[in-house]
């Protein structure tokens, strides 16, 4: 079956400095793989995605991920933070099988937050 | 652009009391569904539906019910609320059952007492 490990539950970053959130999953092809952001009170955004080709992807809001296959890694990243990016943030990976009953399966969320 | 709406946002209810959480999407959406947040749990899927008249059960089914009459509405139901379902629900819609990203509402705060 397919899983999605965010290692870290909680991140601080003071704002300006650079973000890395990783992202690793288990799946026997080549998975779809997404980030997903939740702001406070809100439902979740996509930031970007990877189905093939360039295993570099850009997103909005700045944010970039780079997938790796030897690593089983998706890990998001972004230059420099700003003080609206704090949110809870969301790796998922879905396939045409496994998984869950709609193959999408989560990871349980990064919270990141930003020091001034 | 309206996308995934849900209704209503924040709702309080008593053990034992049913209700309906409405959702809608503009999209022509095949696929659509409903999930749960909980604290530590991430999200996990209660029911979902490829089409109008088709549903089926996710991960945390029990307690809830669904139907889809048209391809715009998906409504949970819950039938005998009790308190571990408080919970913020979400639903979703995406183009197939397993194409594409999915789109989310902006959730439903539920508190069951």
């Amino acid at each position: 079956a397919q899983s999605v490990t965010q290692p870290d539950i909680h991140i601080t970053v003071s704002e300006g400095a650079s973000l890395e959130l990783r992202c690793n999953y288990s799946y026997g092809a080549t998975p779809y793989l997404f980030w997903y952001v939740q702001s406070p009170g809100q439902g979740l955004q996509l930031l970007l995605k990877y189905f093939s080709g360039d295993t570099l992807v850009q997103g909005i809001k700045g944010f970039e991920a780079e997938f790796k296959r030897s690593q089983s890694s998706f890990n998001l990243r972004k230059p420099s933070v700003h003080w609206s990016d704090a949110a809870e943030y969301f790796c998922a990976v879905g396939a045409g099988s496994g998984g869950g009953a709609d193959g999408l399966t989560f990871g349980k969320g990064t919270h990141l937050i930003i020091q001034p | 652009n309206a996308g995934v709406t849900q209704t209503p946002k924040f709702q309080v209810l008593k053990t034992g009391q049913s209700m309906t959480l409405q959702c809608a999407q503009d999209m022509n959406h095949e696929y659509m569904s409903w999930y749960r947040q909980d604290p530590g749990m991430g999200l996990r899927l209660i029911h979902y539906s490829v089409g109008a008249g088709i549903t089926d059960q996710g991960e945390v089914p029990n307690g809830y019910n669904v139907s889809r009459s048209t391809t715009e509405d998906f409504p949970l139901r819950l039938l005998s609320a009790a308190p571990s379902q408080t919970s913020v629900y979400f639903c979703a819609s995406r183009r197939g059952l397993r194409t594409g990203e999915l789109f989310f509402g902006e959730g439903s705060r539920l508190t069951v007492l």
